[in-house]
């Protein structure tokens, strides 16, 4: 059964660097999603990616987060000078065409900054 | 505002128990509904999904919802708890006319199954 992957499983830096969480979609999946769990929280929404553009991105998303989609196949997330709470668990998620259809979600990538 | 909320954070129950996972939304718009289930180590399994029709629906693994309207709710429920059930599972809701399909979750219920 397709799944979607992600990796690292677990990454720890140091505050100010950059990171990249990298996710594999389902391959016939067209919109893609990062969302966030920061310990003993909700799981938050981030942004939305169709058509290689963002369709919607929340307040957490700022300036210093971006997505991208480089060969088709890989999506990732880079946070370009991480702080302290931007560590929580990260989960990719996608799904095919059509606002009813389940999004399918990654096994998360846990971020550490320190 | 959108919001999810899942009044209970813990919750034990013996195995063979019946088991009850509330969710309550609030959402201006005509709501899609689910419910998944996160094992430690694994990624968001949806268990079920309501979108229109028939209110009360069938997931996998046994469980079921139903949604009410009037009460703004979207309760998890299984007539008979296995062990492998103990996970976390979160509610979440979607707006209908969303072109982008966004999910908002709740805080998450962490089950406890007893021998």
């Amino acid at each position: 059964e397709p799944e979607v992957t992600q990796t690292p499983s677990h990454q720890v830096t140091q505050m100010g660097q950059e990171v990249i969480l990298r996710c594999v979609p389902i391959s016939n999946h067209l919109y893609f999603y990062w969302y966030r769990q920061i310990l003993g929280q909700k799981v938050e929404f981030l942004v939305s990616f169709y058509n290689n553009e963002i369709s919607e991105k929340s307040e957490i998303f700022d300036d210093q987060f971006s997505v991208e989609r480089p060969d088709g196949s890989n999506f990732t997330l880079k946070i370009r000078s991480t702080k302290l709470e931007d560590s929580a668990m990260y989960f990719c998620a996608s799904r095919v065409l059509g606002t009813a259809n389940e999004q399918f979600f990654g096994p998360g990538t846990r971020l550490t900054v320190l | 505002a959108q919001s999810v909320t899942q009044p209970d954070i813990h919750i034990t129950v013996s195995e063979g128990a019946s088991l009850e996972l509330r969710c309550n939304y609030s959402y201006g718009a005509t709501p899609y509904l689910f419910w998944y289930v996160q094992s430690p180590g694994q990624g968001l399994q949806l268990l079920l999904k309501y979108f229109s029709g028939d209110t009360l629906v069938q997931g996998i693994k046994g469980f079921e919802a139903e949604f009410k309207r009037s009460q703004s709710s979207f309760n998890l429920r299984k007539p008979s708890v296995h062990w492998s059930d103990a996970a976390e599972y979160f509610c979440a809701v979607g707006r209908a006319s969303s072109n982008t399909g966004k999910l908002i979750f709740g805080q998450g219920t962490t089950l406890q199954v007893k021998p």
